[in-house]
């Protein structure tokens, strides 16, 4: 299986600021990489899909980078509603195999 | 607009079985597949398998062979995921989610929880 490694798996931050988080493959897998959002109590919510692809509605300080194994997903000017925790998955290989998870904490 | 709707919570006792279902709407239900994740409580996501809804073939990953079984009523564009001889371990939300063409999984249904407690 693809292990996928996320990076911190925690953050503090302030609104207003910039975060990244990374995400590893350990394998080659090409852009099939997909971002998420889940807040306590609610289903993960697609943010980007294909590494770069911000899905429709989803706002414009959400962006995502990165090919073959390692990937970004950064957040601009932090709003309040942001906090809350992300995941990366891979759909390039069955099974799909997601990241562990990064906790983004109001600081 | 395209919506998943899960079945309620169940609590059920160790050694039974639970059917947690997912009714599609808002799209034609056989031209996607159906996947299933679990999430423990305070734990990550974890993909438990795939089903073809347009052939009912499912996939499953490892340690969700055996006991768990993905199933189909394509009349009603509705999913199932079964699973038999409950263990405290068992215990989750099971979220089903639409499988798009690079494989992001969009949208999700509510989560369901099961609890399985004595």
């Amino acid at each position: 299986d693809i292990q996928m490694t996320q990076s911190p798996s925690s953050l503090s931050a302030s609104v207003g600021d910039r975060v990244t988080i990374t995400c590893r493959a350990s394998q080659y897998i090409s852009t099939f990489l997909n971002w998420y959002q889940q807040k306590p109590g609610k289903a993960p919510k697609l943010l980007i899909y294909g590494a770069t692809s911000l899905q429709s509605g989803v706002p414009s300080r959400f962006s995502g980078s990165g090919s073959g194994t390692d990937f970004t997903f950064s957040i601009t000017s932090l709003q309040p509603e942001d906090f809350a925790t992300y995941y990366c998955q891979q759909s390039h290989t069955t099974p799909d195999t997601f990241g562990q998870g990064t906790k983004l904490e109001l600081k | 607009q395209v919506q998943l709707v899960q079945s309620g919570s169940e609590l059920k006792k160790p050694g039974a079985s639970v059917k947690v279902s997912c009714k599609a709407s808002g799209y034609t239900f056989s031209n996607y597949p159906m996947n299933w994740v679990r999430q423990a409580p305070g734990q990550g996501l974890e993909w438990m398998g795939r089903i073809n809804t347009n052939t009912g073939n499912p996939t499953y990953a490892q340690g969700f062979t055996g006991r768990f079984v993905l199933s189909l009523d394509t009349s009603v564009s509705t999913a199932y995921l079964q699973i038999s001889s409950l263990k405290a371990e068992d215990t989750a939300v099971y979220y089903c989610a639409r499988g798009l063409s690079g494989g992001w999984f969009d949208p999700w249904g509510q989560g369901a929880l099961v609890t399985v407690s004595s």
